[in-house]
């Protein structure tokens, strides 16, 4: 069936690097996707990665994909207390089939 | 321009009873989805429509949830028979669908339903 794992909890300190690790079950997934979730806002897409690449990098965000291992990781820069937040790991079809599949989301905390 | 809405932000009933959630999509995009949010948990898909017609309704838990999209732009979600474990945040989300590789998915700052 269709999984995704994710570590629950992260906390960094202002201005290290933040790796956020995910596994998922299902090799047919043709995109991977990073989402941010705020207290009291809704999800917003970071980034996301096609399951032919093995790396996507965008100002302070890089993606890692190992698709034989089915592992996507998140790396944070730099890390600011603005990046605290619930960090969600999704996968997903593209077209026609569009829902996506979470994992729990890992709450990374950033101390100043 | 304005994102996806939802309404009410907040939503509170009683168990048995009937609720309905309204999802405003952006304006020109023909999928819409909704997903639910249960506390420490991920979104979990519920339904899928392209334009009026549902596309993939496999996540529906069970015949108490139904969901209706009349002219393809603002969708309802209509739960009868409420239930306490139905507590949850419910979040819509739109997409352009323009092309059949990619297509970012925008969430509505979601309902939160309470069964009391």
């Amino acid at each position: 069936g269709e999984d995704v794992e994710q570590s629950l909890f992260l906390s960094v300190r202002e201005g290290d690097s933040s790796v956020i690790n995910c596994t998922y079950t299902d090799s047919s997934s043709t995109y991977l996707y990073w989402y941010k979730q705020e207290p009291g806002a809704g999800l917003q897409l970071l980034t996301y990665i096609f399951s032919n690449m093995d790396m996507k990098q965008d100002q302070r965000l890089t993606v890692l994909l190992n698709k034989k291992d089915k592992h996507l990781s998140l790396r944070i820069a730099d890390t600011q207390t603005g990046d605290s937040a619930i960090y969600f790991c999704a996968e997903g079809y593209g077209g026609s089939q569009g829902n996506l599949i979470f994992g729990k989301g890992t709450k990374l905390s950033v101390k100043p | 321009g304005a994102g996806v809405s939802q309404t009410p932000s907040n939503k509170v009933t009683e168990k048995g009873k009937y609720v309905e959630l309204r999802c405003d999509p952006i304006s020109g995009h023909t999928a819409l989805y909704w997903y639910r949010q249960s506390l420490g948990q991920g979104p979990e898909f519920l339904i899928y429509f392209q334009g009026t017609g549902a596309a993939d309704d496999s996540g529906l838990p069970n015949d108490r949830f139904f969901a209706v999209r009349p002219e393809g732009s603002v969708s309802t979600l209509k739960i009868q028979r409420t239930e306490r474990g139905d507590s949850a945040v419910y979040l819509c989300a739109s997409s352009p669908q323009r092309n059949p590789g990619y297509n970012e998915q925008f969430f509505g700052p979601g309902t939160r339903l309470t069964v009391l």
